[in-house]
């Protein structure tokens, strides 16, 4: 049975700062792994997809890694901004549904 | 393209009542999911729904709680004889055909019974 697990649960840092958020799941068998942000009260933002093949994703201040044979995956987010405070969410794709993590939660202190 | 449009926003019932929930998917994708998500728990899978047919229902619940996709129409979510313990905001995501496309979340419709 697959399981995803993030790790920090809550993270709090100040304004410029980069940081990395952890990810990690069981069964490396997976189609693809998926970040997402979700804002208090609202839906998920999908932020970057990395197939199985790929090794890493880059969305403007948003680099995903993937490293299948251990079963890690990680967000970093540089330069990090106030408007970056919210709740991210990796979710990995096996057996056409997605397993999401319980998420971190992201404090950006102004 | 609107996106994965999910209605009600917001729904309250009494307990015994039904809740409809319903989603429809992007232009283009062929394939919706449901998800529920329990004040501080993750998400969690319920139900996986192509056209007319349900691919897997591994998450549902056994009793009270149904879904379908039919030819014309949104998808929906039904929950019968609602309980407190439904509480909770329901996320449809939709997806194109093939296993290589991410999802597409909708806005999610939350659900509190009183």
């Amino acid at each position: 049975k697959q399981e995803v697990t993030q790790i920090p649960a809550a993270l709090s840092v100040p304004e410029g700062e980069n940081l990395v958020l952890n990810c990690s799941f069981t069964d490396s068998a997976i189609y693809n792994l998926q970040w997402f942000r979700q804002d208090p009260g609202k839906g998920l933002t999908s932020l970057l997809l990395i197939q199985s093949s790929q090794r890493e994703q880059t969305s403007g201040r948003l680099n995903a890694s993937l490293d299948k044979s251990s079963g890690r995956s990680t967000l970093y987010i540089a330069a990090s901004q106030p408007g970056d405070s919210a709740t991210y969410l990796c979710a990995v794709n096996r057996d056409d549904k997605i397993i999401f993590g319980k998420g971190t939660r992201l404090h950006i202190l102004p | 393209n609107a996106g994965v449009m999910q209605n009600p926003r917001h729904l309250v019932r009494r307990r015994g009542q039904e809740a409809r929930l319903r989603c429809s998917p992007m232009k283009g994708h062929s394939h919706v999911y449901w998800y529920r998500q329990l004040p501080e728990e993750g998400l969690k899978f319920m139900v996986y729904l192509q056209k007319e047919n349900i691919i897997d229902e591994s998450g549902m619940p056994k009793e009270r709680f149904s879904a379908e996709f039919p030819k014309e129409g949104p998808s929906i979510l039904r929950i019968q004889q609602v309980v407190r313990g439904d509480s909770a905001a329901y996320f449809c995501a939709s997806s194109p055909l093939g296993r290589d496309y991410g999802y597409t979340f909708g806005s999610g419709t939350r659900l509190t019974v009183v």
